[in-house]
């Protein structure tokens, strides 16, 4: 039973767009999600990250909008730029920011960004 | 500054071989964890030591030990290989109050 779900397993982008990396979940008890990028033969890197009390959560050209009557949260990337190509996880707690022993992570969403 | 630091990065073993994989972190960090990534999986927690001298099961246990050696220090043991078991492993660690974990660069392991 998959908790978070990362439907897209792939995206392609032009280079100056928006990207927009999709993630859902079904436990409503977690409050506090995460995005980690992940280069080949590297270990993923922390992104962004958004506590369920905020809906919008922005750091230069990365912005995470979090819905929890949906139970949807989304990675904006704006605007897109070739050395974001990379996969990205969706990472969900149920501890809030100061507990993470237990994130659950999504199966990723591989984005390329072409010229 | 070298963060976290896995070893060995890549190694193969036959079915019924054990191995331990090495994990250090120099950041002071409370908290220390065991990932495996599959395909199509994504990243599953195996073990997290919250605290030095403190073990804990995560989503896959099965077939692993672990050991919280000093507060730098947390392997993963493998006693008994299995195919199953190839995977890519990633050792993380967290700062006691941070939500982020900061991950290793991974160790591939293929069982034959």
């Amino acid at each position: 039973d998959q908790q978070v779900k990362q439907n897209s397993p792939s995206l392609s982008v032009q280079e100056g767009r928006i990207s927009i990396l999709n993630c859902d979940y079904t436990n409503s008890m977690f409050d506090y999600f995460l995005w980690y990028k992940k280069y080949p033969a590297e270990g993923p890197t922390f992104l962004i990250s958004i506590s369920s009390i905020k809906d919008k959560n922005e750091d230069g050209r990365f912005t995470v909008f979090l819905n929890k009557s949906a139970k949807h949260l989304s990675l904006h990337i704006v605007p897109s730029q070739p050395g974001d190509s990379a996969v990205y996880f969706c990472a969900a707690s149920a501890g809030g920011s100061y507990n993470t022993d237990k994130l659950i992570f999504g199966t990723g969403t591989r984005l390329q960004v072409f010229p | 500054n070298a963060g976290v630091t896995q070893t060995p990065k890549f190694q193969v073993l036959k079915t019924g071989q054990s191995m331990t994989l090495q994990c250090a972190q120099d950041m002071n960090h409370n908290s220390m964890y065991w990932y495996r990534q599959d395909p199509g999986m994504g990243l599953r927690l195996i073990y997290y030591s919250a605290s030095e001298g403190t073990t804990d099961k995560g989503e896959v246990p099965n077939g692993y030990n672990v050991s919280r050696l000093n507060k730098r220090e947390f392997s993963l043991r493998l006693e008994s290989a299995a195919p199953s078991q190839t995977s890519v492993y990633f050792c993380a660690s967290r700062a006691r109050g941070l939500g982020e974990l900061f991950f290793g660069e991974g160790s591939r392991l293929t069982v034959l």
